[in-house]
């Protein structure tokens, strides 16, 4: 039973270009949350969602930033036209329904250069 | 506005000893709380978790204790070893409803195992 499965594991984009981040949750997990590392800092919460909804998104920045959690297929966090602030690891977690603590990923490093 | 608090980036402790790790909270609504454990270049991996319905929770060698009328939690890591050096993160949840589950999390604590 394969874990929390992200990639890529690093990515690099030049600012302005549009950087895609996927997640694969654990098998039976039908909740998927997002997570932002800044350097020196916790994790912030950015976005929960299940299968075709998003439930919080309370932690997205208003632009740039969207996720999905289609039917099929990963979750997808894109971040449009980025920017070096955006440099930061991203964590996506995964959770059984009503479980307060849950799985995640080892994360994809997003460096804007 | 940090609703969890470590307030010390980093502890050293010699292997064998006890490790305590410091968490305190302001939110009032916070009725569960989770200890992650972070190595470099990986994710944050589940370590012990605590109710507030509860004052401590045990397994194995790690013990966390929950003061609700201080907000207050700690972490007791004994005897440490020195695989147990990494970044401790304390997180709280609220209850569910009204869609709002993530996590709150705290900036966490460098543990520094030493020979």
């Amino acid at each position: 039973n394969a874990g929390v499965m992200q990639n890529p594991r690093h990515l690099v984009r030049r600012r302005g270009q549009e950087a895609r981040l996927r997640c694969s949750p654990m098998k039976g997990h039908s909740h998927v949350y997002w997570y932002r590392q800044l350097p020196e800092e916790g994790l912030k919460f950015m976005v929960y969602l299940q299968k075709e909804n998003i439930i919080d998104e309370s932690g997205m920045p208003k632009e740039r930033f969207s996720a999905e959690f289609p039917k099929e297929g990963p979750s997808i966090l894109r971040i449009q036209q980025v920017v070096r602030g955006d440099s930061a690891a991203y964590f996506c977690a995964s959770s059984p329904p009503g479980t307060p603590g849950y799985t995640f990923g080892s994360g994809t490093r997003l460096t804007v250069v | 506005d940090q609703q969890v608090k470590q307030n010390s980036p980093s502890l050293s402790v010699q292997e064998g000893r006890i490790s305590i790790l410091n968490c305190d909270y302001t939110n009032s609504m916070f009725d569960y709380f989770l200890w992650y454990k972070k190595y470099p270049a990986e994710g944050p991996t589940f370590l012990i978790s605590i109710s507030s319905i509860k004052d401590k929770n045990e397994d194995g060698r790690f013990t966390v204790f929950l003061n609700k009328s201080a907000k207050h939690l700690s972490l007791h890591i004994v005897p440490s070893q020195p695989g147990d050096s990494a970044v401790y993160f304390c997180a709280a949840s609220r209850p569910s409803g009204g869609g709002a589950d993530g996590l709150t999390f705290g900036k966490g604590t460098h543990l520094i195992i030493q020979p």
